[in-house]
């Protein structure tokens, strides 16, 4: 069990700019899901996928966000056009079924400047 | 929609007192994970209860799920400074996506 993996473990960019953030989840766990974490807030629910469907997308999520998991391994977050607000913590989990704890990766810490 | 709230946001506390934290959902829960963030760190599963009244303990923590599934606790006797951290309790809902509460912070005076 290698653990959830997060990459890159940070990116500043300048505001306009578009990003990607890529999640390698635990290999036999079919779940995989995207957090957006604030400074002194829990993570809040963005997008999750089973295998390679992506079965529901938070109203957190806007236009500029996209999400994909082509072959059911690993995931990646792209965010177009960032704007300050995007300025957060970027948090991947994977499970193995419902009901089951979720492993987090490290995050990937977005800055906007 | 659903909602989860903590309290207290924040407990400083000197090292050998006991801590605890609530949870509090406005729904009833199926089920409620514990998850706790060093800081600088990521979430890490705790533990999980499902039944109406369970306790599980796990060393010096103690966990608690209400009778009626809409409230839990997390205790911990006589803190040590490895216990510093955010603990968040969570619903993993119908879609197991988690819903977190707040969050209660420990901060430990050694």
């Amino acid at each position: 069990d290698t653990g959830v993996s997060q990459n890159p473990r940070h990116k500043i960019t300048k505001r306009g700019q578009n990003v990607t953030f890529r999640c390698d989840p635990i290999s036999e766990h079919n779940r995989l899901y995207w957090y957006r974490q604030t400074l002194g807030q829990g993570p809040e629910f963005l997008t999750y996928f089973q295998n390679e469907a992506q079965l529901e997308k938070s109203r957190l999520l806007s236009d500029r966000f996209s999400a994909e998991r082509p072959k059911g391994s690993f995931s990646t977050l792209e965010i177009q056009r960032t704007e300050q607000g995007d300025s957060a913590m970027y948090l991947c989990a994977s499970s193995s079924q419902s009901n089951q704890p979720q492993h987090f990766g490290d995050g990937t810490r977005l800055s906007i400047l | 929609g659903q909602q989860v709230m903590q309290i207290p946001q924040y407990q400083h506390v000197q090292e050998g007192e006991d801590f605890t934290t609530y949870c509090n959902s406005s729904t009833t829960l199926s089920n409620i994970q514990w998850y706790k963030q060093r800081p600088g760190g990521h979430p890490v599963f705790l533990i999980q209860l499902v039944k109406s009244g369970e306790v599980k303990k796990q060393k010096r923590l103690t966990f608690q799920f209400g009778e009626a599934k809409k409230n839990s606790s997390l205790h911990i006797t006589a803190t040590q400074t490895t216990d510093v951290g955010t603990y968040f309790c969570a619903d993993p809902g119908g879609a197991q996506k988690l819903v977190f509460g707040q969050g209660t912070r420990l901060t430990i005076n050694p």
